[in-house]
């Protein structure tokens, strides 16, 4: 099973600055990865997909990076709806696994 | 627009088989996609519980799959998940998703359904 660990756990920041979020692979996974943005009591949405494409209707300030064990999300300027937890996939080999999340709170 | 929308129990029993069923609107499961169900326990992570094609093939997380059952009832657009010999440890809000571009099962989650939390207790 392939493991993702997301760091860090928790990024404080403020409406307006850049977020980086990481997302490790335990194995190559080459760009078979996806990110999810999760609101309080909502459900997981699509992000970025294959590692770098946007999902439909997804802002151009999110931008996912990266291939193999490492993988980054951008997000170039938060706005307030963006405070919310982010979680990694990969659907390179069963059984698909998500990372435990990273919480992008306020400052 | 594709949506989904999760039913079933919201309380079940220790030792009992919790059954859910998901209803698919503004696409038919016949023209085909994988369908999938992913639960996530109060405040943790995400876990995939296993996906299925509309002709009955099905894939299971190694960690659920004695106990985790996948249908579907095109009749009624609907896919449905059973999980037998439930304990507190399958407390978690059970969410059903389209799989994907369609070709694969091996693929991302795009859409989910709201959500529904089932707990586990006596």
């Amino acid at each position: 099973e392939i493991v993702l660990t997301q760091s860090p756990a928790t990024l404080s920041l403020s409406p307006g600055e850049r977020a980086t979020l990481s997302c490790r692979a335990s194995q190559s996974v080459s760009s078979d990865l996806a990110w999810y943005q999760q609101r309080p009591g909502q459900a997981p949405r699509l992000l970025i997909y294959d590692a770098s494409n946007r999902a439909t209707g997804i802002p151009a300030r999110f931008t996912g990076s990266g291939s193999g064990t490492d993988f980054t999300l951008t997000i170039s300027s938060l706005e307030p709806e963006d405070f919310a937890v982010y979680y990694c996939q990969q659907r390179s080999s069963w059984p698909l696994t998500f990372g435990p999340g990273t919480k992008v709170d306020f400052k | 627009q594709v949506q989904l929308q999760e039913s079933g129990p919201g309380l079940v029993k220790p030792s009992e088989t919790l059954s859910l069923n998901c209803t698919v609107s503004g696409y038919s499961i016949r023209n085909g996609y994988y369908w999938g169900w992913i639960r996530q326990p109060p405040g943790k992570g995400l876990e995939w519980i296993g996906s299925m094609f509309q002709s009955g093939t099905t894939y299971y997380n190694p960690s659920l799959r004695s106990r985790v059952t996948m249908s579907v009832d095109t009749s009624k657009n609907q896919f449905s998940l059973r999980l037998s010999s439930v304990t507190a440890a399958d407390t978690a809000v059970y969410y059903c998703a389209r799989v994907g571009r369609g070709y694969t099962a091996r693929d991302w989650f795009d859409p989910w359904g709201q959500g529904t939390l089932v707990t586990v207790s006596s």
